[in-house]
């Protein structure tokens, strides 16, 4: 079935450092792939969303290209700040899958923090 | 404009009884669909309801059920709980088409 496999956290950085968070997917299907932030203690943000091949979405000076070549979803961040610590979450959404369009497939999570 | 709002934000039950956990969506989004984050992963997909009527469920036992209301609000209920249904409840809501991007802070649920 369809599942999503992240890079194993906890990753620390520096600020201003650069960042790269990996994200693979295997799908059936033709799938959006979405990633969201969530802070501690707080529900999901969609952070970006690319809904088809070499789309890239990019918000906040995030940024993910969709590469179907290769099934991924890398987030990436030239320059992180202390506010950007939280759990990054990879998600694909396959409407063929599970017969439902509001179904999302997360990946475990990828935690981050960024020291001073 | 009200995001998803979800209640009650915390609740400790103990094994055994039951739980009802109340969603209501963003105004005018028809969709609704529950997640279950176990701490440390990613959430799981439980249901997704559209216009009153179940359109996806994930792979949780019967226990497990919910409901959509006229005005689009929902609701999870669990019965019999065990130790292993502590957990985040979330809830996102939609207009309808494919990509869900509001999720509600959640519920947070211990079981005793």
């Amino acid at each position: 079935g369809d599942s999503v496999t992240q890079m194993e956290g906890p990753v620390t950085l520096s600020e201003e450092a650069f960042l790269t968070i990996n994200c693979t997917y295997t799908a059936t299907g033709y799938p959006s792939l979405f990633w969201y932030v969530q802070y501690p203690g707080e529900g999901l943000q969609l952070l970006l969303k690319a809904t088809k091949a070499d789309d890239k979405g990019s918000n906040k000076g995030f940024e993910a290209t969709y590469r179907k070549e290769t099934t991924s979803f890398h987030l990436e961040k030239g320059s992180v700040q202390v506010s950007d610590s939280a759990v990054y979450f990879c998600a694909l959404s396959d409407p063929n899958y599970g017969g439902s369009q509001g179904n999302l497939i997360f990946g475990k999570g990828t935690k981050l923090s960024v020291k001073p | 404009d009200a995001g998803v709002t979800q209640s009650p934000t915390h609740l400790i039950k103990t094994r055994g009884q039951q739980v009802t956990l109340r969603c209501s969506p963003i105004s005018g989004h028809k969709s609704v669909s529950w997640y279950q984050q176990v701490l440390g992963q990613g959430p799981q997909f439980i249901f997704q309801y559209y216009e009153k009527e179940e359109r996806g469920r994930g792979n949780f036992p019967d226990r497990f059920s919910a409901r959509q209301f006229p005005n689009y609000s929902s609701e999870l209920n669990v019965n019999a709980l065990l130790l292993g249904d502590s957990a985040l409840y979330l809830c996102a809501s939609s207009s309808g088409t494919d990509l869900l991007s509001n999720f509600g802070s959640g519920t947070r649920l211990t079981v005793v």
